[in-house]
């Protein structure tokens, strides 16, 4: 049974330009969150998406937004990149909106240069 | 941001040494929390979870110790080996509707043989 999968697992992008993350959720699980983890520092919310909707937000400006497709599956997308969004993108999901079962992927470590 | 941790702390042990990483949750009103492991390019895997109405809750090899009354946790691994280098971080949350994983700073743990 696979768990999260994200891609790609490495980007590098221009300061200015827009990136999209993808994830997977792990099989049986409906809720994906984002989160973003700077170098040496812990995880950080975004958002956290159930039945394609934006249920939850963190203290991320509207340059970050996302999207739930039906089959679970979610992308987080990034616009007018910064240095400072350089960081490992993790996707976790869990089932219904239950928050024991969180589960996490290997992340997207994104390089803004 | 919510997850503040610029310094890394580091606990350093020989291998079969018990190991003790604390943690300060910051939100009295959570009530459940999770320890997490994350290795090096992975994304946190989920180690030991307790709720609020316990304090105290064993594993293999790991018991998660919790005080509300300053707000506290901790989580103790025995025999530590080589493989449980890693950093640590807990997280805490309130285990009702769209509600999103806040991480403590983290510890590095180095195990050496």
């Amino acid at each position: 049974d696979a768990g999260v999968t994200q891609s790609p697992t490495h980007l590098i992008k221009t300061r200015g330009q827009q990136v999209t993350l993808r994830c997977s959720p792990k099989s049986g699980h409906d809720t994906v969150s984002w989160y973003q983890q700077a170098l040496g520092q812990g995880p950080q919310f975004i958002f956290q998406y159930y039945e394609e909707e934006e249920r939850q937000r963190g203290n991320f400006p509207d340059r970050f937004s996302g999207h739930q497709f039906p089959n679970y599956s979610s992308e987080l997308n990034v616009n007018a990149l910064l240095l400072g969004d350089s960081a490992l993108y993790l996707c976790a999901s869990s089932p219904q909106t239950l928050n024991y079962g969180y589960t996490f992927g290997s992340g997207t470590r994104l390089t803004v240069v | 941001g919510e997850s503040v941790g610029l310094h890394l702390p580091t606990l350093s042990v020989q291998e079969g040494d018990n190991s003790i990483i604390n943690c300060a949750y910051s939100n009295s009103a959570s009530d459940y929390f999770i320890w997490y492991k994350q290795e090096s390019g992975k994304g946190p895997q989920f180690i030991i979870d307790i709720r609020s109405n316990m304090d105290k809750r064993q594993g293999q090899r790991v018991t998660v110790l919790l005080n509300k009354t300053v707000k506290h946790l901790s989580l103790q691994i025995a025999a530590t080996q080589p493989g449980d280098s890693a950093v640590y971080f807990c997280a805490e949350t309130m285990n009702t509707g769209f509600q999103k994983l806040v991480f403590g700073t983290g510890t590095r743990l180095l195990v050496s043989p």
